[in-house]
């Protein structure tokens, strides 16, 4: 799987967009985006994932850039309860199986 | 609510004991993986199991074991404990479609004492 790169750490106000922004330089063209969240030690969530098309859905929006280098992701107003850390996932079926491998991620907190 | 069910949510044990973990899929879904999330290492994947076969193996101690029932529930079984298992154990579940989404149960939390 391509390696991914994401900020530590991120703040946003309440009410606001949030960008997350995630680069994936060595991206391979089976690969898909994926991104999940982790609320204080709840299980992960799957947020919405993408191949090379801007995707939105009712919790996110993804933007992939045309080279698919790098990809953002969207929560478009900001609550507090979307403090959590998000990860960005480059993924193919083909040469890692269905398993996902979590980085870091991004600590995102929202202020009042 | 993910639709997938662990059990128990916390455990708490003794250094050599064995434990077990219990997942239950959301309804249909043939896949089952199991994380582990400790401070030091992240979240981390153990193994799947698709329909009742192994899968995929991450890494998995070789004093783990898991298996999936023809229930589809499975089981993650931790024997010889150690300070170092104390952690958060995910199970998540998906359906057949290799693009299907992993959800995610609450977690069991193990403490080993």
């Amino acid at each position: 799987d391509a390696k991914t790169t994401q900020p530590t750490s991120m703040d946003c106000a309440e009410g606001r967009a949030a960008n997350l922004p995630c680069n994936h330089s060595t991206i391979s063209g089976n690969e898909y985006v994926y991104w999940y969240r982790q609320i204080h030690s709840q299980g992960p969530q799957y947020i919405i994932h993408g191949l090379k098309n801007n995707e939105t859905n009712e919790m996110a929006s993804l933007i992939i850039t045309e080279d698919r280098k790098s990809s953002t992701l969207i929560l478009p107003h900001a609550t507090l309860r979307d403090t959590a850390v998000y990860y960005c996932i480059v993924r193919s079926f083909k040469t890692s199986g269905s398993r996902l491998t979590f980085g870091e991620g991004t600590q995102l907190t929202v202020n009042p | 609510d993910s639709g997938v069910t662990q059990t128990p949510k916390h455990l708490i044990t003794a250094t050599g004991q064995r434990v077990t973990l219990r997942c239950s899929p959301r309804s249909g879904d043939l896949s089952v993986y199991w994380y582990q999330q400790s401070l030091d290492q992240g979240l981390q994947f153990l193994i799947q199991y698709y329909n009742g076969e192994e899968r995929a193996k991450g890494n998995i101690l070789e004093r783990f074991s898991a298996q999936q029932f023809p229930d589809l529930h499975s089981e993650l079984n931790l024997s010889s404990l150690e300070l170092g298992d104390s952690a958060l154990y995910f199970c998540a579940s998906s359906g057949a479609n290799s693009q299907d989404i992993q959800y995610f149960g609450a977690g069991t939390r193990l403490s080993v004492l």
